[in-house]
């Protein structure tokens, strides 16, 4: 069983829709989630973190946490083209410094 | 701050030869990892170190790879002799690690081809 899991897409959203993006993890332990975005030929890159349980609104994203079902999303409001990126979900298992990424979902947002 | 920097940003080898790869963490950060990133793989931890000492090396695939921190402003991954499965994109990262909450933030990556 994979440590964390995402659905690999493509998901596609057209331009000022909400995109959802899913992400479980194995580790009832784990205790930091991260999300980063990814473009293409590009090092991935932070968007947001989430510690506690609840949801997290940094402008147009928002990070919901659920650790009784070990889920964590990622919504994106007001979709816009260059949201288009492949989204990379994180997990610090809590025994370590070390991360665990999901496989990355592809996002693509039509104009 | 300059972030975290990779040399070199692209390599080309012939199957057989020594490959290396060099990180320099962002100063202050007590935390180097080294990742490879495939389409079919994705993203995989090979290993991290803190305050330069190797802490988990079990994503390393094989004795063929090996990778030191001599200082906290320098590490290499190396990979001898390399074969054309090792082709991908090889990331370094670091953090501070303080209550290992801290996010790490990825240097732009090396793109290595394994003819």
């Amino acid at each position: 069983q994979k440590e964390v899991e995402q659905n690999s897409g493509p998901l596609s959203v057209p331009e000022g829709a909400i995109a959802s993006l899913n992400c479980t993890y194995s580790d009832r332990g784990s205790q930091s989630f991260f999300w980063y975005r990814q473009y293409s030929g590009k090092s991935p890159e932070l968007i947001m973190f989430i510690y506690s349980n609840g949801d997290k609104e940094d402008g147009r994203f928002t990070a919901q946490l659920n650790k009784a079902s070990q889920y964590v999303s990622l919504l994106i409001r007001d979709s816009q083209p260059s949201d288009s990126a492949t989204y990379l979900c994180a997990v610090n298992p809590n025994t370590g410094n070390q991360f665990y990424f999901g496989t990355g979902t592809s996002l693509t947002v039509i104009p | 701050d300059a972030g975290v920097i990779q040399s070199p940003r692209h390599e080309v080898t012939e199957m057989g030869q020594e490959v290396t790869l060099r990180c320099k963490p962002i100063s202050g950060h007590d935390y180097l990892f080294w990742y490879r990133q495939t389409m079919m793989r994705g993203l995989e931890l090979l290993i991290y170190f803190n305050n330069n000492v190797p802490i988990d090396d079990s994503g390393m695939p094989e004795d063929r790879f090996s990778a030191k921190m001599p200082n906290a402003s320098f590490s290499t991954l190396k990979i001898q002799p390399s074969e054309p499965r090792d082709s991908a994109v090889y990331f370094c990262a670091s953090s501070l690690g303080k209550t290992g909450l801290e996010t790490q933030y990825f240097g732009p990556g090396t793109r290595l081809l394994v003819l």
